[in-house]
């Protein structure tokens, strides 16, 4: 069975600091890995996926991910936080037989001035 | 302009009340998801379809009722024997087989 779990439930970080979002992932079969991003009381949106290739992946907003295969791990990071940035942001797994996403607790990144 | 659509933004029912809940999408995925979410739980698969006329139940099924007519659309019936039916519901799509998901804006269900 898959799971995934979001290392941190909340990370308070100053503006225009480094982040990094932990996420650790199980599973039997090849994984795809997401993170989404969700402002209150609206729906999610992606931010970065992996499916295969380059195991450093960028996508929008500034954000990247690593993914790290022995140590099933996929990091999201920002080199510098603004603001707008605060908001709930979830790790999810997938596998190509099912179509269905597996998601984390999720992390509430708190961008202060 | 594609998306997914849910209607209402918020909504609030009675006890005992069924209730349902419409997602719509125009981005030709085949399939779709209803998803529930509690503060500090993520989000819970309550039902999927991944084709017209079939569906499948998800991890907290009960409670709740689908139906899969048309390809764009999915409602989920928040039936009165849900016993915690008040949290945020979330619709998804996608190209069937495909992970990734988008998502519709929400509603929030209350029920007193």
């Amino acid at each position: 069975a898959q799971s995934v779990t979001q290392l941190d439930s909340q990370v308070p970080v100053f503006e225009e600091a480094p982040v990094e979002l932990r996420c650790n992932y199980s599973s039997s079969v090849s994984v795809y890995l997401f993170w989404y991003v969700q402002y209150p009381n609206q729906g999610l949106q992606l931010l970065l996926k992996y499916l295969s290739g380059s195991t450093l992946v960028k996508g929008i907003n500034g954000f990247e991910a690593e993914f790290n295969k022995s140590q099933t791990s996929f990091h999201l990071r920002k080199p510098s936080v603004h603001i707008s940035d605060t908001a709930e942001y979830f790790c999810a797994v997938g596998s190509s037989n099912t179509g269905k996403l597996i998601f984390g607790q999720g992390t509430t990144l708190q961008v202060k001035p | 302009d594609g998306g997914i659509t849910q209607s209402p933004k918020y909504l609030f029912r009675k006890e005992g009340q069924n209730v349902t809940l419409s997602c719509e999408q125009n981005l030709n995925h085949d399939a779709m998801y209803w998803y529930r979410q509690d503060p500090g739980q993520g989000l819970r698969l309550i039902y999927y379809s991944q084709i017209v006329n079939d569906f499948q139940k998800g991890d907290i099924a009960e409670g709740y009722s689908v139906s899969r007519e048309k390809k764009e659309s999915f409602p989920l019936t928040v039936t009165s024997a849900q016993k915690n039916p008040t949290a945020f519901y979330l619709c998804a799509s996608s190209i069937a087989g495909i992970n990734e998901q988008y998502f519709g804006p929400g509603t929030r269900l209350t029920v007193t």
